[in-house]
């Protein structure tokens, strides 16, 4: 069974600083990886995924990600840090069928001051 | 693109009432919609596969005649929360997947659901 872990329940970072959050996952295939992020009462809106090809994945809000094989990461990253990026971030696996499931990971709460 | 619209945004209802949820795909044909619950501070937990023109797949747990699921066309699924009671209070959100390739799911805005 396909997993995701997220260990960080939160990170915090001060604005203009790069900003990481972590993901590790588990598949027994070819992994399909997303990032979404969810402001408060909202739904969630993608961000970015991984497929195949470059392992630096570039995405909205000049957030990227970086996959690697090696160490079953895909860590989201932004080089400076806004407070409106404040927010629920969620990673996410897909089910290598054609339904198109996807697994959760447990959510970072990213939290940027001023 | 890719816009999913889910109403109604906010439901406050009397314990025994039945609850519709109808999710949208504005502009892309979706054969797949998911419905996922979220209880307050925690991860999207995935309660049914909605399939147009066939049953909704159910994830275990999940009782289908609680949560009536409905996909009639490529761009509609709705759920029907029947006979609702307090535990059934939750963030409620839809997804679609557009067909082809490795497309990601988008999703709605969500419904409260508050059962009193």
């Amino acid at each position: 069974a396909q997993s995701v872990a997220q260990p960080e329940d939160q990170v915090n970072v001060a604005e203009g600083n790069p900003l990481t959050v972590k993901c590790t996952y588990s598949v027994s295939g070819n992994p399909y990886l997303f990032w979404y992020v969810q402001y408060p009462n909202r739904g969630l809106q993608f961000l970015l995924k991984y497929i195949t090809g470059d392992n630096l994945v570039k995405g909205s809000y000049g957030f990227e990600a970086e996959f690697n094989k090696s160490q079953t990461s895909f860590h989201l990253k932004k080089p400076s840090a806004l407070v409106s990026d404040s927010a629920l971030y969620f990673c996410a696996v897909r089910d290598g069928g054609t339904a198109s499931k996807l697994t959760f990971g447990t959510g970072t709460r990213l939290q940027v001051t001023l | 693109g890719a816009v999913v619209s889910q109403h109604p945004s906010r439901v406050i209802c009397k314990s025994g009432t039945s609850v519709k949820i109808e999710c949208r795909s504005l502009d892309f044909q979706a054969t797949t919609m998911f419905w996922y619950r979220q209880f307050p501070k925690k991860s999207l937990m995935l309660m049914a596969t909605s399939n147009e023109g066939s049953k909704a797949t159910y994830e275990q747990g999940v009782e289908k005649d609680k949560f009536l699921i409905n996909h009639a066309s490529l761009t509609l699924s709705t759920l029907t929360v029947t006979s609702a009671h307090p535990e059934d209070s939750s963030f409620y959100i839809c997804s679609a997947a557009g067909t082809g390739g490795f497309k990601p799911q988008h999703f709605g805005d969500g419904t409260r659901l508050s059962i009193l």
